[in-house]
C-alpha cells in the first residue's frame, strides 16, 4: 500500500460527458502528479501540483483540468470525453517539489472507460 | 530531450531462469535520475529502485540487480532465478534534476512460466 488513495477505481461513462477523478496523497507529501496510461501512448505525464500551485504541465489536453485543494488532495476533471480518453489515470505523490529528488508513490489508478 | 527506450516488448522465460530487461536513455543533463517500476496484473505501479547519475555502482537487492553504465546510457535490470510472481510489466523511467516529471519507457512485459 503506497498510501496514495484514488477514487473511483473504475468508471464507465459516455462520450461527451464529464468526470472527476480524486486523489489523496500520502500524509506529508506536498506534490501531486497525474499520469495517463493508455495502450497507444503509454505512461504520459499530465500535470503536477505542489502545495496548491501548478508546478509543471505535460501532455494535458485543454479539455482536462486539475487542482489541488488546501488539504492537499487533488482532482482531475475530464470533460467532453472522447473514446480515446479511455485509459488508466494514475495519481502519484512525493514530498519534494521535483520528481528527480525523490521517488514517486503511485496510487492504484482510476480506470476510465468511455463508451 | 529526454527519452527512454525499452526495446524488448515482451519476454517469456521459464521459472528459475535469469532474465535481463534492457533500458537505454537519452538526456542532455549531467544530473538525472533513473528508476525502475513494476506493474503487476493488478495495475498499480510499484517503485523498485532510483539511481542518480553520479552513482554508477551496481546494486543488488535479493534476486534483483541493476547495472548502470553511463558510457552506454543504459540502466539494465536483472532478475535472478525468476519466479511466476515476477510476471508483470516493468518500466524504466528518467527524470532530470529540476524537472518535475518522470519520462517512462514503453515497458517490457515479462511472463514467467512454471
Amino acid at each position: 500500500d503506497s498510501g496514495v488513495t484514488q477514487t473511483p477505481k473504475h468508471l464507465i461513462t459516455a462520450t461527451g460527458q464529464r468526470v472527476t477523478l480524486r486523489c489523496s496523497p500520502r500524509s506529508g507529501d506536498l506534490s501531486v502528479y497525474w499520469y495517463q496510461q493508455s495502450l497507444d501512448q503509454g505512461l504520459q505525464f499530465l500535470i503536477q501540483y505542489y502545495n496548491g500551485e501548478e508546478r509543471a504541465k505535460g501532455n494535458i489536453l485543454e479539455r482536462f483540468s486539475a487542482q489541488q485543494f488546501p488539504d492537499l488532495h487533488s482532482e482531475l476533471n475530464l470533460s467532453s470525453l472522447e473514446l480515446g480518453d479511455s485509459a488508466l489515470y494514475f495519481c502519484a505523490s512525493s514530498v519534494e517539489g521535483g520528481a528527480g529528488t525523490g521517488e514517486l508513490f503511485f496510487g492504484e489508478g482510476s480506470r476510465l472507460t468511455v463508451l | 530531450a529526454q527519452k527512454v527506450t525499452q526495446a524488448q516488448t515482451e519476454i517469456s522465460v521459464v521459472e528459475k531462469e535469469d532474465v535481463t530487461l534492457d533500458c537505454v536513455y537519452e538526456t542532455r543533463d549531467t544530473t538525472y535520475y533513473l528508476f525502475w517500476y513494476k506493474q503487476p496484473p493488478s495495475g498499480e505501479l510499484v517503485f523498485l529502485i532510483r539511481r542518480n547519475s553520479f552513482d554508477e555502482q551496481n546494486e543488488i537487492s535479493g534476486r534483483y540487480s541493476w547495472n548502470f553504465q553511463k558510457s552506454t546510457s543504459s540502466f539494465n535490470f536483472t532478475i535472478t532465478a525468476s519466479q511466476v510472481v515476477d510476471s508483470a510489466v516493468y518500466f524504466c523511467a528518467l527524470s532530470e534534476a529540476g524537472r518535475n516529471k518522470l519520462v517512462f519507457g514503453a515497458g517490457t512485459i515479462l511472463r514467467v512460466k512454471s
